[in-house]
């Protein structure tokens, strides 16, 4: 089956740090790949999409994501955290017209 | 633009009713799709669509119903409501075309509680 999975329920940080977010995908075929982000009582908000091309994909607020097909990985990184970044980070994938499925999601904590 | 409206933001529900949660988008996005979000589970795919006329199931579309007459609207039914369909609701809305894979627009949500 066509799936994401986000290992980590919680990741914590500190301000200024570098912070990165795990997916891992399941997949057959090519994926394509998005993060999405959560802020409190509040929809989800595209940050970046992988669909072909370059391995790192760059997206919105500062955040990147590397592609990795020997690894089917996509995680998400941030070379410095705000506290502001604090919030619920969604891994998910598309592999029909309209179809997407997300992972369980990942708590992200930035501690001043 | 409005974006992606829902309504309402809030409902209670006695076991056994029935209720349509509604949706609209002002973006002529080709794809709607409905999901709920439960702690610990990330957001499930119900049912979606990618045109008027045309719908099919997600992952967990037991006991939900949808149409979609024009492209605007996507509403959701409940047929007999269920506490195990307690849950906070979102509608999304994208852009179809050539490449099928384009990020979604989500709504702002509806959390529904069944007693």
């Amino acid at each position: 089956a066509q799936s994401v999975a986000q290992p980590e329920d919680q990741v914590n940080v500190a301000e200024g740090n570098p912070l990165t977010v795990k997916c891992t995908y399941s997949v057959s075929g090519n994926p394509y790949l998005f993060w999405y982000v959560q802020y409190p009582n509040r929809g989800l908000q595209f940050l970046l999409k992988y669909i072909t091309g370059d391995n790192l994909v760059k997206g919105s607020y500062g955040f990147e994501a590397e592609f990795n097909k020997s690894q089917t990985s996509f995680h998400l990184k941030k070379p410095s955290a705000l506290v502001s970044d604090s919030a619920l980070y969604f891994c998910a994938v598309s592999f029909l017209k309209g179809d997407m499925r997300f992972g369980a999601g990942t708590r992200l904590t930035v501690k001043p | 633009n409005a974006g992606v409206t829902q309504t309402p933001k809030f409902q209670v529900l006695k076991t056994g009713q029935s209720m349509t949660l509604q949706c609209a988008q002002d973006m002529n996005h080709e794809y709607m799709s409905w999901y709920r979000q439960d702690p610990g589970m990330g957001l499930r795919l119900i049912h979606y669509s990618v045109g008027a006329g045309i719908t099919d199931q997600g992952e967990v579309p037991n006991g939900y119903n949808v149409s979609r007459s024009t492209t605007e609207d996507f509403p959701l039914r409940l047929l007999s409501a269920a506490p195990s369909q307690t849950s906070v609701y979102f509608c999304a809305s994208s852009y179809g075309g050539a490449s099928s894979y384009n990020e979604q627009f989500f709504g702002p949500g509806t959390r529904l509680t069944v007693l």
